[in-house]
């Protein structure tokens, strides 16, 4: 099966500052990638995905780049603000019904 | 778009009690919906996968018979945690996916926490 391993486990930045969360996965047949956010209490909530077919992916402060080839995935927080501060999950899978989790990154921005 | 609610967001009760977790998808018709389980610091660990009409699908080494999944309506899964005790407490997630095809986001609930005394 799918396996996602998630670098750093922890992240802390100054506010306004880039974050970048990286992701690996070991089967090459997937080909769906979101990540998502979860505020202390709260669900995940998705904020960007990306499909194989497509290199990168941007929306707003937030891209996604996908190196197939290689089999990682990274997400960009750009002019970070301490409302980023959450946990970030990774996900990959052949579709988003069959989707492994990554195993999260507490990212702090600090003021 | 795409909401997902969940209910109770909260439940403490004795060893020995059944306790359901109800899943809504309030703006669209989910297909499928998941059920998670997330320990503190934890990943997601998908539990079940249910489709509407049919039997749920177990992840292997859940208990079937201890997570009762209901999907009787294209809006409603329900997981029921059977004679709960003390190692099912836990923070239970599900999410649900719009549409029949494979290409449309899970959209997750905002999780219910169980605490079992």
């Amino acid at each position: 099966g799918e396996n996602v391993e998630q670098h750093p486990s922890t992240l802390s930045v100054q506010e306004g500052d880039s974050a970048v969360i990286k992701c690996t996965y070991s089967d090459s047949a997937s080909n769906y990638f979101p990540w998502y956010k979860q505020e202390l209490g709260k669900g995940p909530q998705l904020i960007i995905d990306i499909r194989s077919n497509v290199g990168e992916k941007k929306d707003q402060r937030i891209a996604v780049t996908l190196n197939k080839t290689a089999k990682h995935f990274s997400l960009h927080i750009t002019e970070t603000q301490p409302e980023d501060s959450a946990v970030y999950f990774c996900a990959a899978g052949g579709s988003a019904r069959q989707l492994t989790f990554g195993s999260g990154t507490q990212l702090t921005v600090l003021p | 778009g795409a909401v997902v609610s969940q209910h109770p967001s909260w439940v403490i009760c004795k060893s020995g009690t059944s306790v359901k977790i109800e899943c809504r998808s309030l703006d669209f018709q989910a297909t499928t919906m998941f059920w998670y389980r997330q320990f503190p610091k934890q990943s997601l660990m998908l539990m079940a996968t249910s489709n509407e009409g049919s039997k749920a699908t177990y992840e292997q080494g859940v208990e079937k018979d201890k997570f009762l999944i209901n999907h009787a309506s294209l809006t409603l899964s329900t997981l029921t945690v059977t004679s709960a005790h003390p190692e099912d407490s836990s923070f239970y997630i599900c999410s649900a996916t719009p549409g029949r095809v494979g290409n449309q986001p899970q959209h997750f609930g905002d999780g219910t926490r169980l605490s079992i005394l």
